[in-house]
């Protein structure tokens, strides 16, 4: 199979605190991650594309310098909510590329709900 | 840019009936086209995918979609639904050269007894 994790699954934090979660492919790995947000009763954004060993690009619209994406490793993407503010209270859900036969999926995990109080 | 059109916001079924759940698209290129489907709290699960070769995609627990390129269309249909099927569904495009992946507004399945 192709499994995506996502640690924590939950996290409350105080606003103006900052807050990492990380992205993992369990069993295969992934030279691309995305990073999505969800919020309640709407459809997914695109926030970011995260490539193993450069640097992730951004859509328009999303602060690099508010989250920070790292992908250190080709099973592990991190998001880190700096600075965090109620209004980035979310779910944030991410995605890792498989490679196989003559086509890339994209398998996602779990999610992460964000509460910033 | 490509897009991804849910007309239907929210549909209510009645379990063993039939489910039909329309999706339109944009995209210049050949799309490759995806339906998943999340629960609450959960992530996207995929159901099926369309990338080429017969427009008529089978897919996980009994779903299927018809490609019609003539229509930009990818409707997503169950034969009889159960009540597991409540959730929300979501049609998605990608782009062919960044992968990148546009969501419909999704469209929420309520299941009745």
């Amino acid at each position: 199979g192709a499994v995506v994790s996502q640690h924590p699954s939950r996290v409350i934090c105080k606003s103006g605190t900052s807050v990492k979660i990380e992205c993992r492919s369990l069993d295969f790995q992934a030279t691309t991650m995305f990073w999505y947000r969800q919020f309640p009763k709407k459809s997914l954004m695109l926030m970011a594309t995260s490539n193993e060993g450069s640097k992730a690009t951004y859509e328009q619209g999303v602060e690099k310098d508010k989250f920070l994406i790292n992908h250190a490793s080709l099973t592990l993407s991190t998001l880190t909510v700096t600075s965090a503010h109620p209004e980035d209270s979310s779910f944030y859900i991410c995605s890792a590329r498989k490679t196989s036969g003559a086509y890339n999926e994209q398998f996602f995990g779990p999610g992460t709900r964000l509460t910033v109080l | 840019a490509q897009s991804v059109t849910q007309p239907d916001i929210h549909i209510t079924v009645s379990e063993g009936a039939s489910l039909e759940l329309r999706c339109n698209y944009s995209y210049g290129a050949t799309p490759y086209l995806f339906w998943y489907v999340q629960s609450p709290g959960q992530g996207l699960q995929l159901l099926l995918k369309y990338f080429s070769g017969d427009t008529l995609v089978q897919g996980i627990k009994g779903f299927e979609a018809e490609f019609k390129r003539s229509q930009s269309s990818f409707n997503l249909r169950k034969p009889s639904v159960h009540w597991s099927d409540a959730a929300e569904y979501f049609c998605a495009v990608e782009r062919s050269n960044d992968y990148k992946l546009s969501f419909g507004a999704g469209t929420t399945v309520t299941v009745r007894a």
